[in-house]
């Protein structure tokens, strides 16, 4: 089975601007879950989604959303990027059968400038 | 916030020597887990031990749990340069919907 995608991998952006990025999980995992890592706060919980419905949600503001869709990939959002939103972002799915192994994939480099 | 909290931050080993890295958290837990990150990827799943287990054993990883004291430790026998990498323990949230990882123990290994 192909491994969780990400894209882009890598994105620049100015403080402002907004920005989508998107997560295609494993085959067959509904659930979906996004966390930040930076270098001061480490991996932070974003939020979870199963079968298109946000079930858990990380200490974030509320520029910080996502969706899921029909086909289980989801996408998150951050409106408003500020300075501080720059960070690896990591998408995690997980099987059904899971007992709380979530396998991530590669990343995207968000840079705000 | 950091549920567990990894010791030491920093680790650098020769290749052959065996590297130890501990793991405290806060709550009580169902599980608890070990990932590896390779310097700016995502994080892979190397294991898992409930919180039932006392030890569990993965290739040559070795983690062991001791939840009267709220801690964990991985070792990693006989290590690698590909070893290099940061190691992260990470507990369930009640639902099991979440994730919540220390801030890493970074190991490096020089051949």
């Amino acid at each position: 089975k192909a491994g969780v995608t990400q894209t882009p991998r890598y994105l620049i952006k100015t403080r402002g601007q907004q920005v989508t990025l998107s997560c295609s999980p494993i085959s067959g995992h509904r659930s979906v879950s996004w966390y930040q890592q930076t270098p001061g706060q480490g991996l932070q919980f974003l939020f979870e989604y199963f079968s298109e419905t946000q079930r858990n949600k990380g200490n974030f503001p509320g520029r910080f959303s996502g969706r899921q869709f029909s086909n289980s990939r989801s996408e998150m959002n951050v409106s408003t990027l500020e300075l501080g939103d720059s960070a690896l972002y990591l998408c995690a799915s997980k099987p059904p059968e899971s007992r709380g192994e979530q396998f991530f994939g590669p990343g995207t480099r968000l840079t705000v400038l | 916030s950091q549920q567990g909290e990894e010791d030491p931050q920093a680790l650098s080993i020769q290749e052959g020597e065996n590297a130890t890295m501990n793991c405290s958290y806060k709550t009580s837990i169902n599980n608890l887990q070990w990932y590896r990150q390779n310097s700016g990827r995502g994080l892979v799943h190397l294991i898992l031990i409930r919180s039932n287990e006392r030890e569990k054993h993965s290739g040559r990883l070795r983690v062991t749990l001791d939840t009267s004291k709220k801690s964990s430790s991985l070792l990693i026998t006989a290590s690698r340069a590909a070893d290099t990498a940061s190691y992260f323990c990470a507990t369930s949230n009640q639902a099991g919907t979440a994730l919540i990882f220390g801030k890493g123990t970074t190991l490096s290994v020089s051949s």
